[in-house]
């Protein structure tokens, strides 16, 4: 079955430490993508990146990190530094640019609680 | 004032009902609407997509733009408690990823 895979589904931490949320995915889409999650406000975009060894930075990029070593994975290091980190993190995948148009799939996300 | 408006609900039905959800904008570039749908605890699953102005129609589920409004809608006919969830309406102004969602609206149907 092809899909995105996100691990762990519940994730527990301190405050003040980093913690890494993975993000794999198996349908040779180029493109990938977090966004976070909270109760009323909708999703909002952390970082994306649309090709291997690149990425850039969304609406909501503070304290958080990424990296795009290979096509199908696409890590979000949550820091020390990000003031409100508990959320649900959703990673999602498109082929992008391709015709026809190439909506985003999602993951089945990562709650994450920092105490 | 937010890119993209959506009334959180909670919205209540009976079963068989005909459930009409809404969104509205301020960004006329957008081009690209959908509407997914959220299960608790699940990541959204795409339900819809148009782009530009017109309808769309998938068994049950009809998807609506108005440009001219800044006004789009999701209606689904004969509704199932199965359709129980959160929906949320997302766009974008060219073919990038980078969607602009509304805040969700949660649905009930009840048996």
């Amino acid at each position: 079955d092809g899909g995105i895979t996100q691990s762990p589904k519940y994730l527990f931490r301190k405050e003040g430490q980093n913690v890494t949320l993975s993000c794999e995915q198996n349908l040779n889409h180029d493109a990938m993508y977090w966004y976070r999650q909270d109760p009323g406000q909708g999703l909002r975009l952390i970082y994306y990146s649309q090709i291997v060894n690149d990425f850039q930075k969304g609406d909501i990029a503070e304290g958080y990190s990424v990296s795009r070593e290979k096509k199908e994975s696409f890590p979000l290091t949550v820091t020390s530094a990000q003031k409100n980190p508990t959320a649900f993190y959703l990673c999602a995948s498109s082929s992008l640019g391709q015709a026809p148009y190439s909506p985003l799939h999602f993951g089945n996300g990562t709650r994450l609680t920092v105490t | 004032q937010k890119e993209v408006e959506q009334d959180p609900g909670p919205l209540s039905v009976p079963e068989g009902a005909i459930v009409s959800l809404n969104c509205t904008y301020s960004n006329s570039a957008f081009q690209y609407f959908m509407w997914y749908r959220q299960y608790s605890r699940k990541g959204p699953e795409l339900l819809m997509y148009t782009y530009s102005s017109g309808n769309k129609e998938d068994g049950r589920f009809t998807a609506q733009v108005d440009k001219s409004s800044k006004y789009i809608s999701l209606f689904i006919r004969d509704s199932q408690p199965s359709d129980s969830a959160t929906y949320l309406c997302a766009m974008e102004s060219g073919n990038t990823g980078k969607l602009i969602f509304g805040q969700g609206t949660t649905l009930q149907v009840k048996p």
